[in-house]
């Protein structure tokens, strides 16, 4: 079966770092993705990974371990405006489609 | 010069009416799908078109009607609607495969009455 698991809600601080998880489990593995989606707005494509490691794009790193299943968005310098949703989702090889998490509300506080 | 547009985007109606959704994207991509997000913002893939060409349908209630005019357009048509229905649908694009970047629209709020 496919199915992805990342908490439902964070809480963080104004300039503080937050991570959230994502582990994951699907028949065939291509990539690990993240999403943004601020309240009423639409899903946007965070960052990628393919293989083990972090990527950095900016505050945002993503890291993967395909050993592991499991892979995270790191969040860095916190601004309100980061407050929103945060999907992780995976590339699913087998089934040739992406398939997202349920998603974490990220509250900042100021 | 909006990448992937989709109208409307708020759509209320009663119970059994047909309505459509209409989508459209300007990025030059192959690839086209629909995705329902519900209140509890789980985001589901529906369908899935590449270059007019149905290739995902999951598992979704025959009442619901993809169609791509060309691989620029695809559209979703609901008959007989029903209280289920309600949920916001974007419409959504990748450049070749899909397992690409999906970019999405700005989403179609559908209220079922």
């Amino acid at each position: 079966g496919q199915s992805l698991e990342q908490p439902s809600e964070v809480t963080a601080v104004e300039g503080a770092i937050v991570q959230i998880n994502c582990t994951y489990q699907t028949s065939g593995f291509y990539g690990l993705s993240w999403y943004q989606q601020h309240d009423g707005g639409a899903p946007t494509f965070l960052s990628y990974n393919g293989l083990d490691g972090l990527e950095e794009t900016g505050r945002f790193s993503s890291f993967l371990s395909r050993s592991d299943s499991y892979g995270y968005l790191l969040l860095q310098e916190l601004q309100m405006k980061d407050s929103a949703s945060y999907f992780c989702a995976v590339t699913d090889s087998s089934a040739s489609k992406i398939i997202f998490g349920s998603g974490t509300r990220l509250s900042i506080r100021p | 010069d909006t990448a992937v547009s989709q109208t409307p985007k708020y759509l209320v109606t009663q119970m059994g009416n047909d309505k459509s959704i209409k989508c459209e994207q300007n990025l030059g991509h192959d690839t086209m799908y629909w995705y329902k997000q519900d209140s509890k913002k789980f985001l589901k893939i529906m369908f899935s078109y590449n270059n007019k060409e149905l290739i995902i349908n999951e598992t979704v209630p025959n009442r619901f009607s993809p169609k791509s005019p060309d691989k620029a357009h695809l559209n979703l048509h609901i008959n007989s609607l029903e209280l289920g229905d309600s949920a916001v649908y974007f419409c959504a694009s990748s450049r070749s495969t899909s397992t690409d970047t999906q970019y999405f629209g700005p989403g179609t709020r559908l209220t079922v009455l």
